[in-house]
């Protein structure tokens, strides 16, 4: 199994709302990342979680609450969401924490109303 | 900050033509990978080359690193309609954190049937 899987594939929700994003692989990888991408710009990392331990942190506002309950699965918790973090959100997870190939998921389409 | 340019920013070609993307960075790196994107989904890992090869072959594709002009590039030969695609390069930089790739800005390709 090569998959990364995300859901939900979109999602919509006002600035007062809670909602989680979810990620999963089973490649038995060590690192997983979560990617905020905008229309027509290249992914830009927000958090890397190496052997199920926040290793990177982009300085990414509190709003936005990682969590690796295991090592198959991640987290991104919203909160108190801005219209400007409507984006692609992708989660990827490489073998290893180093520099590896990385494998995406399919992304979810955040809108914030 | 994204350490990666591309050139061209955009690339239309016709079937059969042959499709050449470079891409620029600053640091000392560990290895560059190319990865695709169809619109609006997840990336898909195409090849990765080390700081110490030159040149790495994949089916169609070819690339080349140059870390002397910190400079790579990605042909496609045979272009078909199915590889019209975003196309990214990524660093990982040599006295970086584990796992960080940095995303050049990306060659958007269109191949006409």
């Amino acid at each position: 199994d090569t998959e990364v899987t995300q859901t939900p594939k979109h999602l919509v929700m006002g600035m007062t709302n809670k909602k989680s994003l979810k990620c999963e692989q089973h490649m038995g990888h060590r690192a997983m990342y979560w990617y905020k991408q905008k229309a027509k710009k290249p992914p830009e990392l927000m958090f890397v979680y190496s052997y199920e331990k926040l290793s990177i942190n982009e300085s990414v506002p509190s709003r936005f609450s990682p969590e690796c309950p295991n090592s198959s699965l991640l987290n991104l918790h919203l909160h108190a969401l801005q219209p400007e973090d409507s984006a692609l959100y992708l989660c990827a997870s490489s073998q290893g924490p180093n520099q590896e190939t990385q494998y995406f998921g399919p992304g979810t389409r955040l809108l914030v109303l | 900050s994204q350490q990666g340019e591309e050139d061209p920013q955009a690339l239309s070609i016709q079937e059969g033509e042959n499709a050449t993307m470079n891409c620029s960075y600053k640091t000392s790196i560990n290895n560059l990978q190319w990865y695709r994107q169809n619109s609006g989904r997840g990336l898909v890992h195409l090849i990765l080359i080390r700081s110490n090869e030159r040149e790495k072959h994949s089916g169609r594709l070819r690339v080349t690193l140059d870390t002397s002009k910190k400079s790579s590039s990605l042909l496609i030969t045979a272009s078909r309609a199915a590889d019209t695609a975003s196309y990214f390069c990524a660093t990982g930089a040599l006295y970086n954190q584990g796992g960080k790739l940095i995303f050049g800005q990306g060659t958007e390709l269109s191949v006409k049937p």
